[in-house]
């Protein structure tokens, strides 16, 4: 079956831009997390959305919000871009439930602020 | 607060050498796992431990849980060149991260396997 793709998967934008990223999850699955990869920091837990609904949330500000559609599949967007959100956007998917939360990774979008 | 600490952060070894790289943290985990990332791809998951002292053995990896489930450690026998990668560990609260997809990643160990 298919993996879990991301798009696009390489972005440059300025700062005080906005920036929507697209994630679309392994068919079958309902859980959607994103996290966000730099090098100082690693890679950070942004949320999660399963069933259209927001379930958990990371310590990131308000510029940073997502949604999920019926199908699943995720947005994650990136408002007043600063140059510290430079990184690698990474999502998941996975069944979501307490007994199989196994996560499987997209390649990521690689996200440039200049 | 980094709250699963690894290391080390980089470790570069010559083809045939054994390594073993670390994953500790002062917060009990239900479960703990490990991925590989590769440049450019997203995290691959290798193994997830879930009892306090399981040894899990994939090939030429192992990989052990701390008794208190506090701890791993991920041994490499017989490194080789296609070992290369960052290893990231990540603590779930519950078997897989319980019903939250909420993982909590080590900064990760930087592979480098030389021929």
């Amino acid at each position: 079956k298919a993996g879990v793709t991301q798009t696009p998967r390489y972005l440059i934008k300025t700062r005080g831009q906005q920036v929507t990223l697209s994630c679309s999850p392994i068919s079958g699955h309902r859980s959607v997390s994103w996290y966000q990869q730099t090098p100082g920091q690693g890679l950070q837990f942004l949320f999660e959305y399963f069933s259209e609904t927001q379930r958990n949330k990371g310590n990131f500000p308000g510029r940073f919000s997502g949604r999920q559609f019926s199908n699943s599949r995720s947005e994650m967007n990136v408002s007043t871009l600063e140059l510290g959100d430079s990184a690698l956007y990474l999502c998941a998917s996975s069944f979501g439930t307490y007994d199989d939360n196994e996560q499987f990774f997209g390649p990521g979008t690689r996200l440039t602020v200049l | 607060t980094q709250l699963l600490e690894q290391s080390p952060q980089f470790l570069s070894i010559q083809e045939g050498e054994n390594l073993t790289v670390y994953c500790n943290s002062s917060s009990v985990f239900s479960s703990l796992q490990w991925y590989r990332q590769e440049p450019g791809e997203g995290p691959v998951l290798l193994v997830t431990v879930v009892t306090g002292g399981e040894v899990k053995k994939l090939k030429r990896l192992t990989f052990q849980f701390g008794d208190a489930r506090k701890d791993s450690s991920l041994h490499i026998t017989a490194a080789q060149p296609g070992d290369t990668g960052l290893y990231l560990c990540a603590g779930a609260r519950g078997r897989y991260g319980g019903s939250q997809g909420n993982l909590i990643f080590g900064k990760g160990t930087k592979l480098s396997v030389k021929p």
